[in-house]
């Protein structure tokens, strides 16, 4: 049982690129997010889903985008790559109750 | 609107000396808590949890939280930290199924 697992652990990308970072559950959990971490600010939650087919925006969802076609898989998609989107993402799943199980992360550094 | 305050951002403590570290959160209605690690390098690992019953919550390596209702706060405590405790600690609130709230952390760095 691998839980949540994202990919890649580590990007660099240049400013404009676009990139896609992958999420992916075995748990069968319906709800699925992402989070931004940022020094001294904690986790921020960018989008989530209760659902295939079902997402919606979270506290800052601008410069991402998300879908959600399967229950497995939840991508975060950065369509034109800043520097400000430099930070750690973590992707989160739960079965509809309160605790929620996240992956390792990505560390993604926009150049 | 939910949030959390965490009050210290930095604490350094000496091995063996006892920890607190403090949580507040804001919001009327029921919630549940959480404390997750982050140890360096790593992904965040939950600590402790509560949902509701005995207000003082023991989790995983020696800490504990004390929920207490009057006071909007969760802090966690661990009566003497070791070198290897040297990590972030996040406190996080949920009111639903899916939003967590996360307070900004606090950096622990345990000398030996």
């Amino acid at each position: 049982n691998a839980g949540v697992t994202q990919t890649p652990k580590f990007q660099v990308l240049k400013t404009g690129q676009s990139m896609t970072l992958q999420c992916a559950q075995d748990m069968n959990h319906e709800y699925m997010s992402w989070y931004r971490q940022d020094p001294g600010m904690g986790l921020r939650l960018i989008h989530y889903s209760v659902g295939a087919g079902i997402t919606d925006q979270g506290e800052v969802p601008n410069g991402y985008n998300v879908s959600r076609s399967t229950t497995e898989d939840f991508p975060l998609r950065l369509l034109s790559a800043a520097p400000s989107q430099t930070s750690v993402y973590f992707c989160a799943s739960n079965a509809g109750g309160p605790e929620a199980f996240f992956g390792q992360g990505t560390r993604l550094t926009v150049v | 609107a939910q949030s959390v305050s965490q009050h210290n951002h930095h604490v350094i403590l000496s091995e063996a000396a006892s920890l607190e570290l403090g949580c507040n959160y804001s919001y009327g209605g029921t919630v549940n808590l959480f404390w997750y690690v982050q140890y360096p390098g790593q992904h965040l690992q939950l600590l402790l949890k509560y949902f509701s019953g005995d207000p003082l919550v023991k989790g995983i390596k020696g800490f504990e939280a004390e929920f207490i209702k009057s006071k909007f706060s969760f802090n966690l405590r661990k009566p003497s930290v070791q070198w290897s405790d040297t990590a972030e600690y996040f406190c996080a609130v949920s009111s639903g199924t899916y939003k967590y709230i996360f307070g900004t952390g606090t950096r622990l760095k345990v000398l030996a």
